[in-house]
């Protein structure tokens, strides 16, 4: 059974603060892994789309990384805003149709 | 604009009724999913279709059907075999480029 794991659960940082959570997901049998932020009230939309091992992307103040040999991938904000709070959802993908998603992460930022 | 469009948002059913929930999109994607999520836990696959007359089970298929007769439309029909139902429920579709989903709004359903 393939399991993909996010680090934290939850997290309450103050306005300005720098922040990163986990994803954790098989070493074996990787086709991507993608990101997603989901608002409330809104649907999840994309934040990043990762196919290789040592990725790099960035949008803004927030930024991944990925490595596909020890099977995990970090999000990274800086100077978190209110705007950011958010539950981020990582998506393991097997093949391009077989995706795996982790419980997520759900941002508060404090003002 | 282009997007998915769930309905309806919110669902109350009686135990023992079956009801669909409705899915459509205009971004001419190939492939749609339909997930659930529960609280504390991440989205879990029900049924996914990759082209149009051909679907597939998920992880939590049981207790649901899917038809997939136009490429724009894939209904879930929750069953009355679905033990625990209630839940939230999100259709997806996939741009074949890059994989990355579309999510519509989501459809909550209550069994009363």
């Amino acid at each position: 059974i393939l399991n993909v794991e996010q680090s934290p659960q939850s997290l309450h940082v103050q306005e300005g603060d720098s922040t990163n959570f986990t994803c954790s997901f098989p070493s074996s049998n990787f086709y991507a892994l993608h990101w997603y932020r989901w608002e409330t009230a809104k649907s999840p939309e994309a934040l990043f789309v990762m196919t290789l091992n040592g990725d790099e992307k960035k949008k803004g103040r927030i930024s991944a990384t990925l490595n596909t040999k020890e099977g995990y991938s970090y999000l990274y904000i800086k100077g978190s805003q209110p705007e950011d709070s958010a539950t981020y959802l990582c998506a393991f993908y097997s093949s391009a149709s077989k995706i795996i998603f982790g419980s997520g992460t759900r941002l508060s930022i404090r003002p | 604009d282009g997007g998915i469009t769930q309905s309806p948002k919110y669902l109350f059913r009686k135990e023992g009724q079956n009801v669909t929930l409705s899915c459509e999109q205009n971004l001419n994607h190939d492939a749609m999913y339909w997930y659930r999520q529960d609280p504390g836990q991440g989205l879990r696959l029900i049924y996914y279709s990759q082209i149009v007359n051909d679907f597939q089970k998920g992880d939590i298929a049981e207790g649901y059907s899917v038809s997939r007769e136009k490429k724009e439309s894939f209904p879930l029909t929750v069953t009355s075999a679905q033990k625990n139902p209630t839940a939230f429920y999100l259709c997806a579709s996939t741009d074949g480029n890059t994989g990355e989903l579309f999510f519509g709004e989501g459809s909550r359903l209550t069994v009363l």
